[in-house]
């Protein structure tokens, strides 16, 4: 596609509720990353994928954090039991391998409640 | 290792310059500068890869001192659009993953 699209734009969840956020990057972008980004702050490193694999996920912020690429394009990022402290924009960025700039998606902003 | 930003907030009249700053306590590959305004995605201005090089995209420049392990960007004639959070984004060697800083906020009045 155009851009990178992630779904949904908006989410509240009841707090203890699993969340699935979607993300869909430029097709042939072979890196994608997920980040989260609370209000005012820069955005924060959770996880990075290389098509399918996921090379690094030390930025998870704990095991309630779950990501997968299963088919090297869209990407879901899972929270399960979702406490106060998850709600956050949650930015997904892809970028062709290498050294090149990301594109980000307009985010999905949670709020648990 | 999250790069310092400064300074925190700039306040400038269009037609004005500007020097933001991006440092790093650790050794860097590529420093990536991004834009990004009030409830939109952050948006791609340029990636420096080489100690000491510069590039430039429209009216604002950006120069990395590999050395110094320091980035600074520069806004040049201001314009109203280029208000907004700017964030640089480090890596490092071995790995490819973007350290994000707490960004520069730039508001440029009439």
């Amino acid at each position: 596609g155009a851009g990178v699209s992630q779904s949904p734009r908006y989410k509240v969840a009841k707090r203890g509720q699993d969340v699935a956020l979607r993300c869909d990057p430029i097709s042939g972008h072979v890196s994608l990353f997920w980040y989260q980004q609370a209000l005012g702050q820069g955005p924060e490193f959770l996880t990075y994928f290389q098509n399918e694999a996921q090379l690094d996920k030390s930025g998870l912020p704990s095991d309630r954090f779950f990501a997968e690429r299963p088919e090297g394009s869209v990407s879901t990022l899972k929270i399960q039991r979702t406490q106060q402290e998850d709600s956050a924009v949650y930015l997904c960025a892809s970028s062709q391998a290498g050294h090149y700039g990301y594109t980000f998606g307009s985010g999905t902003r949670l709020t648990v409640v | 290792q999250q790069p310092v930003q400064s300074p925190q907030a700039v306040i400038l009249r269009e037609g004005e310059d500007a020097v933001i700053n991006c440092s790093s306590s650790k050794a860097l590959y590529s420093v990536h500068w991004y834009r990004q305004k009030h409830g939109e995605a952050p948006v791609f201005l340029m990636i420096l890869l080489k100690g000491g090089e510069q590039k430039g995209h429209d009216k604002i420049s950006a120069s990395f001192n590999e050395k110094k392990q320091q980035s600074s960007l520069y806004l040049t004639a201001s314009q109203l659009s280029y208000s907004g959070t700017y964030f640089c984004g480090t890596a490092h060697y071995g790995n490819n993953r973007l350290a994000f800083g707490k960004g520069n906020q730039v508001v440029v009045i009439p």
